[in-house]
This record gives C-alpha cells, structure tokens and sequence, in this order.
C-alpha cells in the first residue's frame, strides 16, 4: 500500500533563510502532490500542488520539487518569515479507484527562528 | 465565499455516547472527504462522499462509524458508542466538481472521549 514519510520531522531557521522540507513517497502510481501548512489548532491549508508530469512547481515564495525517479519530493520556502512556523505535510494523491484519497505524511515541524 | 465549515469544533462525549460531527463544504463543491488525525501524526483518509453516495469508505472503521452527505443539509460523521480510542480531530476536506485532488479543509472538530 501507499506510505508516505519525511525526512527530518523538525526544522529551526533563522528568519530569512531558505528552508527545505523533504518528503518521500511508495506508490509509482502517485500522480499528485500537496503540500499543506498546519497551524496549531487549525484545519491543513493548501500552499502549492504538482503533477506527476512536472518536476518543478514555484509559487509566491515556495518551489515544490518532484522527482518521480526515487520517489521524492520536497517544499523549498524563500526567505521564511515567523509566520511561516507551522507543521508542513505532503499529501500523495493517486488515480484509477484512489483518486479522491489523499495519504497523508507524518509531517515537519518548522520553526522559524526571529 | 465562505470556507469549509465544520461544526462542534469541540466535542467532548463520555464512552458509549454517539457522537455527530458536521460539515458543510464549499459552494460548488460536490465532493466531501473525511480525515482523522491522532496527536502529532499525519491525516488518515476515512471516506469519500458526493452528494447522496459514499465512493470510498476504506478508511472508514467497519462498526460503530458512518457518513452520509444527504441531498440537502451538511455532511454528517456518525461515531457510535464512542470510546476512548476515538478521541482525535476530525478534518473535512472538499473539492471542486471534477478536481478531487484539489481539497480544502475545514478547522476540525476535536472529539475528545471521557
């Protein structure tokens, strides 16, 4: 079955640095990706997503990067500010019969440093 | 446009009690999806609902736990004769008509089981 998991379960930087939060994956037949922040008390939301036929992905201030090969992929944030300390989960979505079921990772907590 | 809305956001029941948790998705949104998360763990995937049908229930516990998403009104996760082990945040997630990847989440309800 799918499993989901993360590299480094925490992350601390300095405000302004670039952080990377990294996230491997089991199913080759995964074709989507999310990443969402977790703030404490609050409901996952979505940052940024990616497709299987793409391997780089950048929005305001983050870069999802999917290599299919070895089955990773990972967030970079640009300058991470204190708003940004929260827990970060890759979700994996599949096609055919799954499609609809997002698996879930464990999740990193990031904790941003002022 | 208003978010997902789930309601209680907390609930606390005592063992043996049901437990009824409610969500209403986003306007447009057809698809509604149920998650569990336990402390300092990633989100499990319960069911899948469109309106009037479950598409995939494979998360879903085999007794005590069923959902609807009725023609009308909000969907609903039943928890029946709740125990202990039941206590967790409960996370609804929608998604626009033919983007079921593409999920938006409520703030949770957080049962928690005496």
């Amino acid at each position: 079955g799918e499993s989901v998991g993360l590299h480094l379960p925490t992350l601390s930087v300095q405000e302004g640095d670039n952080s990377i939060i990294n996230c491997a994956y089991s199913n080759s037949a995964s074709d989507y990706f999310i990443w969402y922040k977790q703030e404490s008390g609050k409901g996952p939301q979505f940052i940024i997503d990616i497709r299987s036929n793409m391997d780089k992905r950048q929005g305001q201030r983050v870069t999802v990067l999917l290599n299919k090969t070895v089955k990773h992929l990972s967030l970079q944030i640009a300058a991470t500010q204190p708003g940004d300390s929260a827990v970060y989960f890759c979700a994996v979505g599949a096609g055919g019969t799954s499609y609809g079921k997002l698996t879930f990772g464990q999740g990193t907590i990031l904790t941003v440093h002022p | 446009n208003a978010g997902v809305m789930q309601n209680p956001r907390h609930l606390v029941r005592r063992r043996g009690q049901e437990a009824r948790l409610r969500c209403s998705p986003m306007k447009g949104h057809s698809h509604v999806y149920w998650y569990r998360q336990l402390p300092e763990e990633g989100l499990k995937f319960m069911v899948y609902l469109q309106k009037e049908n479950i598409i995939d229930e494979s998360g879903m516990p085999k007794e005590r736990f069923s959902a609807e998403f009725p023609k009308e009104g909000p969907s609903i996760l039943r928890i029946q004769q709740v125990v202990r082990g039941d206590s967790a945040a409960y996370f609804c997630a929608s998604s626009p008509p033919g983007q079921k990847n593409i999920q938006y989440f409520g703030a949770g309800t957080r049962l928690s089981v005496l």
